[in-house]
């Protein structure tokens, strides 16, 4: 597609139960990023996956978070055990990966809002 | 550590107007500097960045930033604001080692007619 895209655009799921949300990113893009996005703030950095590995997690708040890219494309975030203070908009962003590792532009998807009930 | 503040929650400007939302950002060495706005419901949007070289930078939409190294400011500006321009704007940093970027609170900028 011509951009990043992102399903389900909205979740509403229950304490304690398991999600997973969904990234396509630009094509050809081989650096993946996942950021939340809390009301009233700025997104905060997640992950950040260089083809098919993670090459920085350090930004995951605990355990219950996890993201995997298996084929270097697609990139789903999982997240066990839902807690409320999970509830927030999730965003994706892709940019080309080059290996200079330059300061590209991140281009962001449109996000997966989730409500932890 | 990087970071950005916008001092700024929320930024009034009548139409035809000057423009210009502030930030200023700490990082060791030197900083790549972006910003992006955000209209509801929709995902950010890349407006303009600074790598190096000259410090008035141009991008989309008419938007423009200029980066001031000893004030570690990097206000973005627009010499005639537009209604439409009404949105949320993010400045983020990445420092010289990393991949992430790390945002600013955001600021809410507001055109009248």
């Amino acid at each position: 597609g011509a951009g990043v895209s992102q399903t389900p655009s909205n979740k509403v799921t229950e304490k304690g139960k398991y999600v997973e949300l969904r990234c396509d990113p630009i094509s050809g893009h081989t650096a993946l990023y996942w950021y939340r996005q809390s009301l009233g703030q700025g997104p905060e950095f997640l992950i950040y996956f260089q083809g098919t590995g993670a090459a920085d997690d350090s930004g995951l708040p605990n355990d219950r978070f996890f993201a995997v890219r298996p084929e270097g494309s697609v990139s789903t975030l999982k997240i066990q055990r839902t807690e409320r203070g999970d509830s927030a908009v999730y965003l994706c962003a892709s940019s080309p990966g080059v290996a200079s590792g330059g300061p590209e532009t991140q281009y962001f998807g449109p996000g997966t809002r989730l409500l932890v009930l | 550590a990087q970071s950005v503040a916008q001092p700024e929650d929320q930024v009034n400007v009548a139409e035809g107007n000057p423009l210009t939302v502030k930030c200023t950002y700490s990082v060791s060495g030197n900083p790549y500097l972006f910003w992006y706005v955000q209209y509801p419901n929709r995902g950010l949007q890349f407006l303009l960045k600074y790598i190096t070289g000259d410090n008035l930078v141009k991008g989309s939409y008419g938007f423009e930033a200029e980066f001031n190294k000893s004030q570690t400011s990097f206000h973005l500006k627009k010499p005639s604001a537009l209604v439409s321009d009404s949105a949320l704007y993010f400045c983020a940093v990445r420092g010289f080692s990393g991949y992430a970027l790390n945002f600013g609170k955001g600021t809410s900028l507001l055109v009248t007619p």
